[in-house]
């Protein structure tokens, strides 16, 4: 199994660009979710998804959209990029959302807005 | 505010020495807590979980210990090796409105030098 996958891994934007960020994931897993890493902070939930066509904000949700259309794929979208977005963005799946189930991370995809 | 915070931020040690990293946390009601490793250009990997009534819970030279009572846990290590170096994330699993949540600490940065 390949576990959770994402593309591209490197991005570099320009300020108002957009650009879509895609997750995979092969083990069958109900819930989903998007993270940014910034330096010195803990990763912070952006979307997350607890099924095939849903879709619920996090902590930090502006500036960003998603869809779950299939299953097994969770995209991130960026409709305007501005430098804050600067970031490192992780992907994760989960059997379940609750008490021991355990979030499986992709490896990452570094996006740089200037 | 539900926070979790890690300390040091950044230790450098000897291959072969032990070491602790210390998490505490605010996050209330809790529900479990975890340590992940994240390699460097990798995403985090759990290593141990633990609830409220396990105080300590060991994965190989790896050995987490938990005080719900002062909100406090500890990450040991052992006989450290270079692949150790690494950074180390307590998360700890709360309740709030919107259900379970994950509060991320900033993560110790660990270098093992030979």
């Amino acid at each position: 199994n390949a576990g959770v996958t994402q593309t591209p891994k490197f991005r570099v934007l320009k300020t108002g660009q957009s650009m879509t960020l895609l997750c995979a994931q092969d083990m069958n897993h109900e819930y989903m979710y998007w993270y940014r890493q910034d330096p010195g902070m803990g990763l912070r939930l952006i979307h997350y998804s607890v099924g095939e066509g849903t879709t619920a904000k996090g902590e930090v949700p502006d500036g960003y959209n998603v869809s779950r259309l299939k299953k097994q794929n969770f995209l991130l979208g960026l409709e305007s990029a501005a430098p804050s977005q600067t970031s490192v963005y992780f992907c994760a799946s989960s059997y379940t959302g609750t008490g021991r189930s355990e979030q499986y991370f992709g490896p990452g995809t570094r996006l740089t807005v200037t | 505010k539900n926070q979790v915070e890690q300390s040091p931020q950044s230790l450098i040690i000897l291959e072969g020495k032990n070491c602790t990293l210390q998490c505490n946390y605010t996050v209330s009601p809790f529900s479990n807590l975890r340590w992940y490793k994240q390699d460097t250009g990798r995403g985090p990997v759990s290593l141990t979980i633990m609830t409220f009534s396990e105080n300590t819970k060991s994965n190989g030279r790896y050995t987490a210990t938990l005080d719900a009572d002062t909100k406090q846990s500890s990450l040991h290590i052992t006989a450290s090796q270079l692949s150790d170096s690494a950074s180390y994330i307590c998360v700890v699993r709360h309740q709030n409105n919107a259900g379970n949540m994950l509060t991320f600490g900033g993560g110790t940065r660990l270098m093992v030098k030979p």
